[in-house]
């Protein structure tokens, strides 16, 4: 079965840019999503189409699909950004997550 | 604005049957694919199934765990989505989010506050 696979963990200093990976066999053939959840929240779409961010989401999230990696790139982290991330893409008429990245702001 | 309200949530014995609803509002309900994603506590996003609109067949799509026990289904008269939930297990025990989804990208938009189900004896 497909899998996605994301870093358990990424830190960031505040002002940097925080990167997120996330990778699948010819991923970059497929429309990958990113979601942000903090705790106790549902999660939030953040980026969709590889690097379309919906209405309301900062400009300084961004996001790419090539090859085998999608990445999600957060510019001039904040500590608001502090949350997990999870990927997403559909393989045939399954929707799969990545098992998400849990991104540190310190 | 779109909000999806999810309830039915429950404590339940292994074995047993629940039905989740969701409550969709501010888009056209009719022409929306709908989507459940669950969330085991302390664990990531697991993808239930989804269900297309009646105009593209009305049809659904389910994860393998839960595929012949569980039957997503749709009222569109009523703006409801559901979740019917048979011989539920322990591994079942999840926070349950409604969501929609693009039908075009496959994008899950929106999503609710989630329905708390706990299979336990």
């Amino acid at each position: 079965s497909y899998e996605l696979t994301q870093p358990p963990s990424v830190s960031v200093s505040p002002g940097q840019t925080a990167t997120i990976t996330c990778s699948g066999d010819e991923l970059g053939d497929k429309y990958a999503c990113w979601f942000q959840q903090k705790p106790g929240q549902s999660p939030v779409l953040v980026i969709h189409q590889n690097g379309n961010r919906p209405s309301g989401i900062p400009e300084r999230f961004s996001g790419s699909n090539s090859g085998n990696t999608a990445t999600l790139t957060i510019s001039g982290t904040q500590p608001m950004d502090e949350a997990n991330y999870y990927c997403q893409a559909w393989d045939r008429s399954t929707a799969i997550f990545g098992g998400g990245t849990k991104l540190t702001v310190l | 604005e779109v909000q999806l309200v999810e309830s039915g949530g429950a404590l339940v014995q292994p074995g047993r049957s629940l039905r989740l609803s969701c409550a969709a509002s501010g888009f056209t309900f009719s022409s929306a694919w709908m989507n459940w994603v669950r969330q085991a506590p302390g664990k990531g996003l697991e993808w239930v199934g989804r269900i297309r609109s009646k105009t593209d067949g009305g049809t659904a799509d389910y994860g393998a765990p839960v595929k012949g026990r569980f039957t997503i289904s749709r009222d569109d008269s009523k703006n409801m989505l559901y979740l019917q939930m048979n011989s539920l297990k322990s591994e079942d025990t999840a926070v349950y989010y409604c969501t929609t989804l693009d039908s075009d990208y496959g994008s899950l938009d929106y999503w609710g506050q989630g329905t708390l189900v706990t299979v336990s004896s």
